[in-house]
């Protein structure tokens, strides 16, 4: 059974460029959630998504956009890069309020992508 | 101040030593999760608590919604358990908030 897979896994891009990460959800899993980690820093939420809608936002500018497709997979978009985009971008997924569930340990996270930008 | 706080930031210890990993929220929670970061990102949860502890082969995870605290303990540490080790609360929203990480290094 995969778990989540993300793709690209390493990319550079320069300032000013756009990116499109992706990211496949676990098996049976149908909430995805985007997550900014800065080098030696916690990730940061960035948005979470379900039934192809966008439930809840952090503290994230409108550069950051995305899109879950009817198969649950999801794209983070990032426009208008700047230095401190720099990061690696987890996804996590998760059953709808799964992770609520009392004694489950339901939230799987990707490996992540790692982005540079010069 | 972080509303979820974690310590020490790094800690080394020798194999075969008992390892404590405190972390302190400040928000009303859901559920605490317990995760472990290996060097290239990948995330491994561990634990999801919303009360009590558990346990899972040499871990051992509790928590005291009471005082806003959970402790995450290995016993009989070993170089393999070198790694970042985050606790991140569940807001009542679902939302999944980070502490900063715990960089553990266990020598031989």
């Amino acid at each position: 059974d995969a778990g989540v897979t993300q793709s690209p896994t390493h990319l550079i891009k320069t300032r000013g460029q756009q990116v499109t990460l992706r990211c496949s959800p676990k098996s049976g899993h149908d909430t995805v959630s985007w997550y900014q980690q800065a080098l030696g820093q916690g990730p940061q939420f960035i948005f979470q998504y379900y039934e192809e809608e966008e439930r809840q936002r952090g503290n994230f500018p409108d550069r950051f956009s995305g899109h879950q497709f009817p198969n649950y997979s999801s794209e983070l978009n990032v426009n208008a890069l700047l230095l401190g985009d720099s990061a690696l971008y987890l996804c996590a997924s998760s059953p709808v309020f799964g992770t609520r569930i009392s004694g489950a340990n339901v939230l799987t996270f990707g490996a992540g992508s790692r982005l540079t930008v010069l | 101040k972080n509303e979820v706080e974690q310590s020490p930031q790094n800690l080394t210890a020798q194999e075969g030593e008992f390892i404590t990993i405190n972390c302190s929220y400040s928000v009303g929670i859901s559920a605490l999760h317990w995760l472990q970061q290996h060097p290239g990102g990948g995330i491994v949860s561990l634990f999801m608590l919303s009360s009590g502890k558990k346990k899972h082969g040499r871990l051992i995870a509790t928590i005291n919604i009471q005082e806003k605290h959970s402790s995450l303990h290995i016993t009989a540490s070993h170089p393999r358990d070198s790694a970042v080790y985050i606790c991140a609360v569940q807001a009542n929203t679902d939302k999944l908030i980070f502490g900063t990480g715990t960089r553990l290094q266990v020598f031989p």
